[in-house]
């Protein structure tokens, strides 16, 4: 399976952004690049996804790098309720295959 | 609601007994896909099912468990013979078809066996 590597925690203050880094050496030409995020208690949440080209929606931005070894998960105004595991998933097949993720703490 | 929804939310057994949990998926999304949880680390594959057909299936999915779609809506996930090693949050999730990127999931089942 396609291996991605993230730190273990973070900690973000609230109101300011917040990069969230994964590198993934092993990404193959097709790979896309999903991140998910959890809360606690709930199921995983999809955030946003990209191939090449950096990505953007309501709830983040992806920055990709141009050899495809690393991305960004980027938050542009961290708020409390932002608190969660966040994931950096190459699909796998057709299977999403979690690593441990990030967990992010934001603090008031 | 419309997201998808597991059925019970929490589940606590003796050990060996049998135990069913039930997920309805988001209404005509064909890929319905198992996952389990354990304290700290990230949702591990169980099973996938393309409708009704059940495509793959991890090493992880041993001859205890099973998992049925049958008419290609809701699905159930059975573990026999529970074992304290089973106790874990039991996700399910679905996406509207195989190239879709985006699965949606459900808030799980934890299972305690005691």
């Amino acid at each position: 399976d396609a291996k991605t590597t993230q730190p273990n925690s973070m900690e973000s203050n609230e109101e300011e952004p917040v990069h969230l880094p994964c590198n993934h050496s092993t990404i193959s030409g097709t790979d896309y690049i999903h991140w998910y995020r959890q809360l606690p208690s709930q199921g995983p949440e999809y955030v946003i996804h990209g191939l090449t080209s950096n990505v953007n929606n309501r709830m983040a931005s992806l920055a990709i790098a141009e050899d495809r070894k690393s991305s960004t998960l980027i938050l542009h105004r961290a708020t409390l309720r932002d608190a969660a595991v966040y994931y950096c998933i190459l699909k796998y097949g057709n299977k999403l295959v979690f690593g441990a993720g990030t967990i992010l703490r934001v603090k008031s | 609601d419309t997201g998808v929804s597991q059925d019970p939310r929490h589940k606590i057994t003796k050990r060996g007994q049998n135990v069913t949990f039930r997920c309805d998926p988001i209404s005509e999304h064909n890929r319905l896909y198992w996952y389990r949880q354990t304290l700290g680390q990230g949702p591990e594959f169980l099973t996938y099912f393309q409708n009704e057909a059940q495509l793959e299936k991890s090493r992880l999915l041993s001859d205890r468990f099973s998992a049925e779609r049958p008419k290609g809506s809701f699905s159930t996930l059975e573990i026999q013979r529970t074992e304290q090693g089973d106790s874990a949050m039991y996700l399910c999730a679905s996406s509207e078809s195989p190239g879709h990127p985006i699965a949606f999931f459900g808030q799980g089942t934890r299972l305690t066996v005691v």
